[in-house]
Formats: structure tokens, sequence, C-alpha cells
């Protein structure tokens, strides 16, 4: 069964870098079969996609971020990373990594997710 | 961008009775790309419904999903204490790519 685990600072300045790190057991990042994905939701509010990372290392992100969001794969390790830049108190929010099925197979829907790291943005 | 809007916004209902909730899509969207799921506190999110009427593994047969043109619905048949969550259905489509509806807070009446 696979399990999906985030990681990484739960607090970052304003203005700085964040950097999160989901790492997938049970499962081949490398595989083809599945897209990563980063999700996150803001206290009390509904969930917002960020982008998402295919085994040939594409990505797909959400305009809405305006280029600031990076997501890569590290194969060797099994994981996958987000970093988003310039961040402001607007990003504070729990971050989740997911799997989705590509929509090029059939169904689209996310059937497993971590458990979520808070991140707060804050100095 | 295809919008989401679920309705109502909170629902009060009681154990044993039936609830019903919906999500509209600002236009069509293939059934395929239509899902639901359910956040309790603390917790991510969990699949219920796939492709508009599918149940994932392991969901119980009260909970089931329909859809009529651009009106998805989730209904339960017999709500049970552990069905008292938020809920939010979701669409694949043109970008952002998958979107969520803001969700239904299904709360104890």
């Amino acid at each position: 069964q696979v399990q999906l685990q985030e990681s990484g600072p739960g607090l970052v300045k304003p203005s700085q870098t964040l950097s999160l790190t989901c790492t997938v057991s049970g499962a081949s990042i490398n595989n083809g079969d599945y897209y990563w994905n980063w999700i996150r939701q803001p206290a009390g509010k509904g969930l917002e996609w960020i982008g998402r990372v295919y085994a040939s290392g594409g990505t797909n992100y959400n305009p809405s971020l305006k280029s600031r969001a990076t997501i890569s794969l590290d194969v060797s390790k099994n994981q996958f990373s987000l970093r988003l830049s310039s961040v402001t108190a607007a990003d504070t929010a729990m971050y989740y990594c997911a799997r989705v099925f590509p929509e090029e197979i059939g169904y689209v829907y996310f059937d497993s997710w971590g458990q979520g790291t808070l991140v707060t943005v804050s100095s | 961008d295809i919008a989401l809007t679920q309705s109502p916004g909170t629902l009060s209902l009681s154990p044993g009775e039936r609830a019903t909730l919906s999500c509209w899509a600002s236009q069509s969207v293939s059934r395929r790309s239509l899902a639901w799921y359910q956040q309790k506190p603390g917790q991510a999110p969990r699949l219920l419904i796939y492709g508009a009427t599918n149940r994932a593994t392991g969901i119980p047969d009260r909970f089931n999903g329909t859809r009529s043109g651009t009106r998805l619905t989730l209904t339960i048949s017999r709500l049970e204490p552990e069905d008292f969550a938020v809920y939010y259905c979701q669409q694949f489509g043109t970008p952002p790519l998958y979107t969520f509806g803001q969700g239904t807070k299904l709360e104890i009446k």
C-alpha cells in the first residue's frame, strides 16, 4: 500500500523560499503510472492544487501562483519536492502531497494523500 | 477556468437522516474527471467517489454519487456519527487542471 509523507520546515520567513519534500513508499515515482502533486489548504478553508510532476520530470502548475512554484523529482530517493519562492503570510497553510491517476489512463482522482505538514509564514 | 460551487455551505442533520450535497460545475466536465472527498478535522481528504458515481475501495454503500448535466450530487442515505465531516467535490480540466469546490460542512443537528 502506498504511503506519502511530507517533511520540511514548519516556519518560513516572508520573502524566503518554502521547501518541502514528499517521501513515497510502496510505489515507485518513476514508473509513470501516476502523477505526483502538491495541494495546500489554509486553516478553515478549501483545497488549492499547486502543481504536479510526472516520471519524465515534466511539470504543470496552478497559474495563480505566478511561477513561484517549482516541483521536482528525486528518483534515487523516491521523493518529490516543492519549492515556493517569495512567500507571504497568504502562503500559510497545510501542505499535502498526493498521488493522482494520469488523465490519459482513465478516471482522474487523488487516491493517496500524505498526512500534511503545516507551514507558517511569519517573521 | 472551471469553477465548482457546492451547496449548501453547511448542512445540519441528525444521525439516521439522509444527506444530499450538491456541486455545480460552471461548464460541462467529463464524468471521469469528477470526484468527491471527505475530510475530518486534522486529517487529509479521503477519496469517496470517483468518476462521479463509483465508490472508492472500502467506502460504505450508503454513499452514492450521481451526475446530471453540470450538477454532481453526493447522497448519504443514513447518516452515521462518523459521516459528519467536510465534503469536497473535485474536477480535472483546463488550467489550473484540478479544482475543488469550497466544501460542504455536514454537522450534527
